[in-house]
């Protein structure tokens, strides 16, 4: 099945500064990435999503990159502040799963006041 | 996007007793729901889709006699977890599949079995 990849799993900025994650995937099928946020005790919540036909999306301070020939895409956030500490998820969906959701194994970002 | 409401946020349980979860689409109809199961540091766990008049379709290695799901209204899954025992322990959270294959999660149930 797919398997998403993704780095860092702790990543440790001051507040500011920008914060980038990376996944990647196996699944050339794949067409959908999300992104989600997760604080602790919570469901994940969706922050930004690309598609396949598009190379980059930004939402004020998110960003997200897609190089379908790598098959990797990042989440990027720039002028982090301390409420942006949550772990954050990617996503992408797999063909041979009816298109379901593959999970990265998140990546617990904490922003230094 | 879907607003998804999930209850109870959590529970505590003897061993062998039976808990159920339910989770409700506020604003979308919901075909397919999806529940998932997440350890401490983990990552999210697909467990099982529910489809809404049908029969849920069910992951490899997760027990439908365990995990026992409906989903009778457009609005409103169940996951019960039956003869609950203390490795079903978990955070168990329920997604709505909306528009453009937009995913929305509940708020979770922690479920501690002792």
């Amino acid at each position: 099945g797919e398997n998403v990849e993704q780095h860092p799993s702790t990543l440790s900025v001051q507040e500011g500064d920008s914060a980038v994650i990376k996944c990647t995937y196996s699944d050339s099928a794949s067409n959908y990435f999300p992104w989600y946020k997760q604080e602790l005790g919570k469901g994940p919540q969706l922050i930004i999503d690309i598609r396949s036909n598009v190379g980059e999306k930004k939402d004020q301070r998110i960003a997200v990159t897609l190089n379908k020939t790598a098959k990797h895409f990042s989440l990027h956030i720039t002028e982090t502040q301390p409420e942006d500490s949550a772990v954050y998820f990617c996503a992408a969906n797999v063909r041979s799963n009816d298109y379901k959701l593959s999970f990265g194994a998140g990546t617990t970002v904490t922003v230094r006041a | 996007g879907a607003v998804v409401s999930q209850h109870p946020s959590r529970v505590i349980c003897k061993s062998g007793t039976s808990v159920k979860i339910e989770c409700r689409s506020l604003d979308f109809q919901a075909t397919t729901m999806f529940w998932y199961r997440q350890f401490p540091k983990q990552s999210l766990m697909l467990m099982a889709t529910s489809n809404e008049g049908s029969k849920a379709t069910y992951e490899q290695g997760v027990e439908k006699d365990k995990f026992l799901i409906n989903h009778a209204s457009l609005t409103l899954s169940t996951l019960t977890v039956t003869s609950a025992h203390p490795e079903d322990s978990s955070f168990y959270i329920c997604s709505v599949k909306g528009f453009n294959e937009k995913l929305f999660f509940g708020s979770g149930t922690q479920l501690s079995v002792l």
